[in-house]
C-alpha cells in the first residue's frame, strides 16, 4: 500500500522569503503526485499535479515542485512567500490508473504553514 | 460552472442517532470520493463510486458506515448509531475518470465538507 510522509507538522517563515515543503512517498510503480492547500473555512484547492514527463512542475499561485524518482520525493518550492500562503499543505498520492482499479489518495498528515511578518 | 458542493455544512448530532451527509459533484464528473479528516490529521479515504458503482468499500471504518449514489450525480454518506469518534470533517470530491492517461483523469477536485459533531 502506497504512503505519504510529510515530515515538517509546522513551517514559520518570513513574509518574502523563500519555502519548501517536503514530502516523501512510498509506492512500488509510478504514482500520481499532488499538492493540494487547505486554508481556514475552505474546502481543498490543488496547487499542482504530477502524473508523467517534466520532472519540474509549475502551479498556481508561484508554486512549484520537483519530482525526484530516486529519493521518493515531491518538494513544494515557492521563492517569496506572500502572507496569504499562511495556510495548511497537503502532499498526496494517487497510484498509476490502470483503466480497471479504483481507489482514493492517500494524503499525508499535512504542515501547517505559518507566515512572520 | 459550479464545484462540488455538500450540505448540510455543519451537523451536530447526539451518541447514537443516524446522519445523512449529501454530495453534489461537478456536472459531468463520472467518479466521486469519500474522506474523513479528524482533527489535526490527513484526509482518511472511505471510498470511491465509479458511476453509480462501489467497487472497493474497505475504506469504510465500520459496518454503521454506509454510501450510495445515484447514477453519476448526488451521493450520500450514512452513519448509524453515530459515535463520538465519528467526530470530523467529512469531505467528498469527483474527477473526471477518462480510460486513457491524460492531463485531466483523475484530479479530485473537493467540496467545503460537512463538519460533523457527535456529542
Amino acid at each position: 500500500a502506497q504512503s505519504v510522509t510529510q515530515p515538517d507538522i509546522h513551517i514559520t517563515v518570513s513574509e518574502g522569503a523563500s519555502l519548501e515543503l517536503r514530502c516523501n512517498y512510498s509506492y512500488g510503480a509510478t504514482p500520481y503526485l499532488f499538492w493540494y492547500v487547505q486554508s481556514p473555512g475552505q474546502g481543498l484547492q490543488l496547487l499542482l499535479k504530477y502524473f508523467s514527463g517534466d520532472t519540474l512542475v509549475q502551479g498556481i499561485k508561484g508554486f512549484e515542485a520537483e519530482f525526484k524518482r530516486s529519493q521518493s520525493s515531491f518538494n513544494l518550492r515557492k521563492p517569496s512567500v506572500h502572507w496569504s500562503d499562511a495556510a495548511e499543505y497537503f502532499c498526496a498520492v494517487g497510484t498509476t490508473y490502470s483503466g480497471g482499479g479504483a481507489d482514493g489518495l492517500t494524503f499525508g498528515k499535512g504542515t501547517h504553514l505559518i507566515i512572520q511578518p | 460552472g459550479a464545484g462540488v458542493s455538500q450540505s448540510p455544512s455543519n451537523k451536530v448530532t447526539e451518541k447514537g442517532k443516524d446522519v445523512e451527509l449529501r454530495c453534489d459533484p461537478i456536472s459531468g464528473h463520472t467518479a466521486l470520493y469519500w474522506y474523513r479528516q479528524r482533527l489535526g490529521q490527513g484526509l482518511e479515504f472511505l471510498i470511491y463510486f465509479q458511476g453509480n458503482s462501489a467497487p472497493d468499500k474497505s475504506g469504510l471504518p465500520s459496518d454503521r458506515f454506509s454510501a450510495e449514489r445515484t447514477g453519476e450525480s448526488v451521493s450520500t454518506l450514512t452513519i448509524q448509531r453515530t459515535q463520538q469518534e465519528d467526530s470530523a470533517v467529512y469531505l467528498c470530491a469527483s474527477s473526471f475518470r477518462s480510460r486513457y492517461l491524460s492531463a485531466r483523469a483523475d484530479t479530485q477536485y473537493f467540496g467545503p465538507g460537512t463538519r460533523l459533531t457527535v456529542l
